[in-house]
């Protein structure tokens, strides 16, 4: 059982927005600002799309954003493609210097 | 541009230790900014962070793991290198390397492709 709760599945129509939410604690997701989000294709390592709950890495698209409110946290994709369809786990770090994963969210596109 | 690369056995025993290095290029493992860790998937699964180890620093595992596992740099090679001991089938993941800033949050910017490990006779 993952520590932070994400939805197992979320889908969506090309164009459409999707939110994915990630349930936490007051002891990860609620103490600090350290929340990742990582997209992982079939096969691939998880690559990098949001951190500190609202930055982009370079390179990455701009349709990609996250947010949180209280202990949980937000990824937001707009304008969905297809090539969005892949797995999203999201990550915090807690008051025990210890990092934890959501179980992760299957995304399809329609 | 940072490159991981894990390598190791494909293949372990039931009840014996599982030892796996991470080769970086790009970067150095000496640097006292960046943590080097680890994090597991079994098949068909989720993420689980194994643990993350900074140069002349604390090394830090993930609670229900940290009786049997150990992270070490060496700097020498530019590696850093993961074993857990007593392993059994529900050990059996993919296993990558990762770099985390330092103050980051355990941040994990760059990642390795990842390596097999079954856990079997």
């Amino acid at each position: 059982q993952s520590v932070l709760t994400q939805p197992a599945s979320v889908s969506g129509s090309p164009g459409q927005s999707i939110t994915i939410s990630c349930s936490g604690t007051s002891s990860d997701v609620g103490s600090y600002n350290f929340v990742s989000w990582y997209q992982q294709h079939p096969g691939k390592a998880p690559k990098l799309m949001i951190y500190e709950v609202t930055n982009r890495p370079s390179g990455v698209s701009n349709r990609f954003s996250g947010s949180k409110s209280g202990n949980t946290a937000s990824l937001t994709i707009s304008g969905l493609q297809a090539e969005d369809e892949a797995h999203y786990y999201c990550s915090s770090y807690t008051t025990s210097t210890t990092l934890v994963f959501g179980g992760g969210t299957k995304l399809t596109v329609l | 541009q940072v490159q991981l690369q894990e390598s190791g056995p494909g293949l372990v025993k039931p009840s014996e230790t599982l030892s796996l290095t991470c080769t970086v290029s790009g970067g150095s493992t000496s640097s006292d900014g960046y943590f080097w860790g680890w994090i597991r998937q079994p098949p068909g699964k989720g993420l689980e962070w194994i643990g993350s180890s900074r140069y002349s620093a604390n090394t830090y595992y993930n609670p229900s793991l940290k009786s049997r596992v150990t992270i070490s740099l060496d700097t020498s090679k530019n590696q850093f290198s993961l074993k857990l001991s007593s392993v059994t089938a529900a050990d059996t993941a993919v296993f990558y390397c990762a770099r985390s800033p330092r103050s980051s949050g355990y941040r994990l910017e760059y990642w390795g492709q990842g390596i097999l490990v079954t856990v079997s006779p």
